[in-house]
């Protein structure tokens, strides 16, 4: 059961900026950070942005995270076809005592 | 570099338990900066927290599911494992086994995942 709603696709054009939205609620995004994870078929999910807004070592500066309230967003610049996967926002949620992942969005390069 | 490999029955009956062992290599299981999780995905669908363990044995798990899961954790094998008894067919799922750091919300590290169907 997913606490977190995304869009459930977006795409755009290679070069292209994509953003992805992620709303919650004051007991997960409202008062906890929200975390991104992109996951390619047949693979396991891959942290892509942490804490808001922070990229773990090796994700290029094309990704970028920001948060607002009980809402965050994704956002993919300079769009390239291998960026073309499912995304994932994420957070602790005070409620429930545990992670609670968003409904995901399927991004396509066209 | 941190490997997490998750092993155990693809096939489990409906009603039975099923369960899984993820075992860590290339670090410590027994450290106090890491809690270590499971997750799961059924076909198709997104993912779902089932639940965490710190390597003193403390837990925590989704209520949706706590009525049917135990996590434990076995320090001297570096092995942490799920159970989750009385399965249905809702339960088919690939499980992944995940390292959070303490402090953190963030899985940083995952298991490749394991698909267990349940099905007679």
């Amino acid at each position: 059961q997913s606490v977190l709603t995304q869009t459930p696709s977006a795409s755009g054009t290679p070069g292209q900026r994509v953003t992805i939205s992620c709303s919650g609620s004051s007991s997960n995004i409202g008062s906890n950070s929200v975390n991104w994870y992109h996951q390619l078929p047949g693979t396991a999910p891959k942290l892509l942005i942490y804490s808001n807004n922070q990229r773990p070592s090796g994700v290029p500066d094309r990704f970028s995270g920001s948060k607002s309230g009980t809402s965050a967003s994704l956002a993919i610049s300079g769009l390239q076809s291998d960026d073309e996967a499912d995304y994932y926002c994420a957070a602790w949620d005070d409620s429930l005592n545990g992670q609670v992942f968003g409904t995901g969005t399927k991004v396509t390069v066209l | 570099q941190l490997q997490l490999q998750e092993s155990g029955p693809g096939l489990v009956k409906p009603s039975e338990t099923l369960s899984l062992t993820c075992t860590v290599s290339g670090g410590s299981i027994s450290s106090s900066s890491y809690y270590w999780g499971w997750i799961r995905q059924p076909p198709g669908k997104g993912l779902e927290w089932i639940g965490s363990i710190y390597y003193s044995g403390s837990t925590y798990y989704n209520p949706s599911l706590k009525s049917r899961v135990t996590i434990s954790v076995d320090t001297s094998k570096n092995q942490f494992s799920l159970k989750l008894n009385s399965v249905t067919a809702a339960d088919t799922a690939v499980y992944f086994c995940a390292r959070r750091a303490s402090g953190t919300s963030h899985f940083d590290y995952w298991g490749q995942g394991t698909l267990v169907t349940v099905s007679s």
